[in-house]
């Protein structure tokens, strides 16, 4: 069945340094990608998303590129702030029934 | 336009009680999936509702059951709590006709099963 892989965090930064969180999947077919962002207390909130192979999705200073070839869809930024501190979820979705298959999370921290 | 709404935001059970978790879809969508986030964890999809059915279901026991109502509201019903069922549960709504699988989510009911 499909799956998403995450990095394991957390993952401590100091304020404007770069953030790289990894993210590979296993799925039968051309799934959609996305990454969720979940700040503490809180539901989930789209990030960004891609939809075909090659495609870049970005929001907010974040990037991702789905990487067909290399099953990889990791997110980056190139300065954080300590606003950007949450949970990351990666996820991909079957395009037949729009169900999402997570992966655990990555918890980011950033300090001043 | 009104987002995801869910009710109630925590809820205290114990053993073997039975609970109702609600929620409202964001308006124009006709589809509603609910998630189980266990501590720590990514969301586990539990089922999906498109026109008042059930369309597609997790590795979840059939204690677990839901409802689509005409104005595409939903319930997640839970039988015969267990300990494992705390968590947040999210329900997510989107829409068949958009074109894309892009789903919106509410905030989340917490459960804790005592």
């Amino acid at each position: 069945g499909d799956s998403v892989t995450q990095m394991e965090g957390p993952v401590t930064l100091s304020e404007e340094a770069f953030l790289t969180i990894n993210c590979t999947y296993t799925a039968t077919g051309y799934p959609s990608l996305f990454w969720y962002v979940q700040y503490p207390g809180e539901g989930l909130q789209l990030l960004l998303k891609a939809t075909k192979a090659d495609d870049k999705g970005s929001n907010k200073g974040f990037e991702a590129t789905y990487r067909k070839e290399t099953t990889s869809f990791h997110l980056e930024k190139g300065s954080v702030q300590v606003s950007d501190s949450a949970v990351y979820f990666c996820a991909l979705s079957d395009r037949g029934y729009s169900t999402l298959t997570f992966g655990k999370g990555t918890m980011l921290l950033v300090s001043p | 336009e009104t987002g995801v709404t869910q009710s109630p935001t925590h809820l205290i059970k114990t053993r073997g009680q039975q609970v109702t978790l609600r929620c409202s879809s964001q308006s124009g969508h006709n589809t509603v999936s609910w998630y189980q986030q266990a501590l720590g964890q990514g969301p586990q999809f539990i089922f999906q509702y498109y026109r008042e059915e059930e369309n597609g279901r997790g590795n979840f026991p059939p204690r677990f059951s839901g409802l689509q109502f005409p104005n595409y509201s939903s319930e997640l019903n839970v039988n015969a709590l267990e300990l494992d069922d705390s968590a947040l549960y999210l329900c997510a709504s989107s829409s068949r006709t958009s074109g894309t699988n892009e789903q919106f989510f509410g905030p989340g009911t917490r459960l804790t099963v005592l």
